[in-house]
This record gives structure tokens, C-alpha cells and sequence, in this order.
């Protein structure tokens, strides 16, 4: 079947750091990789997304590559600001199952 | 406008009561989801509908009832709800592309909170 896994949280950052958050994928066929990310109090919503193997998706200086020989979908973020604190969620869509699978979430806060 | 609205936000209510979540969808989208946070923010999807055709029922006690009138609803009706239904619920919706990448669009959630 289909999994994600993600790196454990929580990552507690200073500002201006260097963030990685790693994601790794089972998955049979040719999946589409998301990153979602959760503001505190809010619903999950689309950070980047990449839908074939070496794509890169960014968005608000976060970006993640698809790694088709590693099965893994990366997120990096060259400074990160207290205002990306939030919960990050990896997540891959495969046409067979016909769903989402999400990983766990990491928790991120970024201290000033 | 709202993309994917969720009434109400919060809902507190005793054990053994009966209670519903509506969701509403403006994207177009066919598809809907119902999804269950946990208090360590894991997210499990319960139901999908598309077209109002129930395609995922996963492993979620009868007590839990979803219906879908029209493509843009989506409600969710829970039974005799118990300590442990307790959790955010989330809706959401998709419409698979040419290229199936299947992006989700959520609503701001449910904090449903059972005493």
C-alpha cells in the first residue's frame, strides 16, 4: 500500500535558520508529493507540489524536489521567520488508491 | 468567498448525544472528503464522496453517518458520541486533473469536544 513518512517532531528553529523537513514515500505507479501546511487554528492548505519525478514545487521561499530514485520529497527553507511556525504535512496522491496519504505532521516553531 | 466552509466551529456536547457537522463546498469540485485530527495533529481520512457516491469508507464505527444531497454538501452525522470522537473535523474537496495530482482543499475545521 501507500505510506509517507516524515520526519519527528517538533523542530524548534531561530529565525534566519535553515529548515529541512524530511519525507519519504511508498507507493506503487507514478504518485503526485504535496506539501500542506497547517497555520495554528486553521485548516491545512497547499504549500508545493510536485507531480512527476525530478519537479521542483516552491512557494514562500519553501521548495522540495521529487526524488524518484530515493522516494523522497524533501522541504527546505534557506531562513525561516517566526511566521512559519505551524505543522507541515507531506502527503502523496496515487490515481490506484483513489486518496491522499499524509504523513504524521512536524510541528515547527521558529523563535525570534 | 470561502472556498470550503464547515459549520459549526466548535461544538461541545455531552456523551450519548447525537450530533451533525455541515460542509459546504463553491470550488465545483466532485469530490469531498471528511478527515479526523487528533490531538497530536494526525490527520485520518474517514469518507470520500464523489458525485454524492460514497467510494471510501474507512475503518470508522456506523455510529458515523455521512450524506452527501448534492456535490457541493457534504455532512457528517454522529451517533451516540463518545470521549473519544473527541478531535478536529476537517472536509475537504479535489477535483482530479488531467495529470491526477489531486489537490485538497480544506475547510477551517470542526473542534467537536464530547464531556
Amino acid at each position: 500500500g501507500n505510506s509517507v513518512t516524515q520526519m519527528e517532531g517538533p523542530v524548534t528553529l531561530s529565525e534566519e535558520a535553515f529548515l529541512t523537513i524530511n519525507c519519504t514515500y511508498t507507493a506503487t505507479g507514478y504518485p503526485s508529493l504535496f506539501w500542506y501546511v497547517q497555520y495554528p487554528g486553521e485548516g491545512l492548505q497547499l504549500l508545493l507540489k510536485a507531480t512527476k519525478a525530478d519537479d521542483k514545487g516552491s512557494n514562500k521561499g519553501f521548495e522540495a524536489t521529487y526524488r524518484k530514485e530515493t522516494t523522497s520529497f524533501h522541504l527546505e527553507k534557506g531562513s525561516v521567520q517566526v511566521s512559519d511556525s505551524a505543522v507541515y504535512f507531506c502527503a502523496l496522491y496515487n490515481t490506484n488508491a483513489g486518496k491522499s496519504t499524509f504523513g504524521d505532521g512536524t510541528t515547527l516553531t521558529v523563535k525570534p | 468567498d470561502t472556498a470550503v466552509s464547515q459549520t459549526p466551529k466548535y461544538l461541545v456536547t455531552q456523551m450519548g448525544n447525537d450530533k451533525s457537522i455541515k460542509c459546504e463546498q463553491n470550488l465545483g469540485h466532485d469530490t469531498m472528503y471528511w478527515y479526523k485530527q487528533d490531538s497530536k495533529k494526525f490527520l485520518k481520512i474517514m469518507f470520500s464522496y464523489n458525485n454524492k457516491e460514497l467510494i471510501i469508507n474507512e475503518t470508522v464505527p456506523n455510529r458515523f453517518s455521512p450524506k452527501s444531497p448534492d456535490k457541493a454538501h457534504l455532512n457528517l452525522h454522529i451517533n451516540s458520541l463518545e470521549l473519544g470522537d473527541s478531535a478536529v473535523y476537517f472536509c475537504a474537496s479535489s477535483q482530479e486533473g488531467l495529470a491526477g495530482s489531486d489537490t485538497q482543499y480544506f475547510g477551517p475545521g470542526t473542534r467537536l469536544t464530547v464531556l
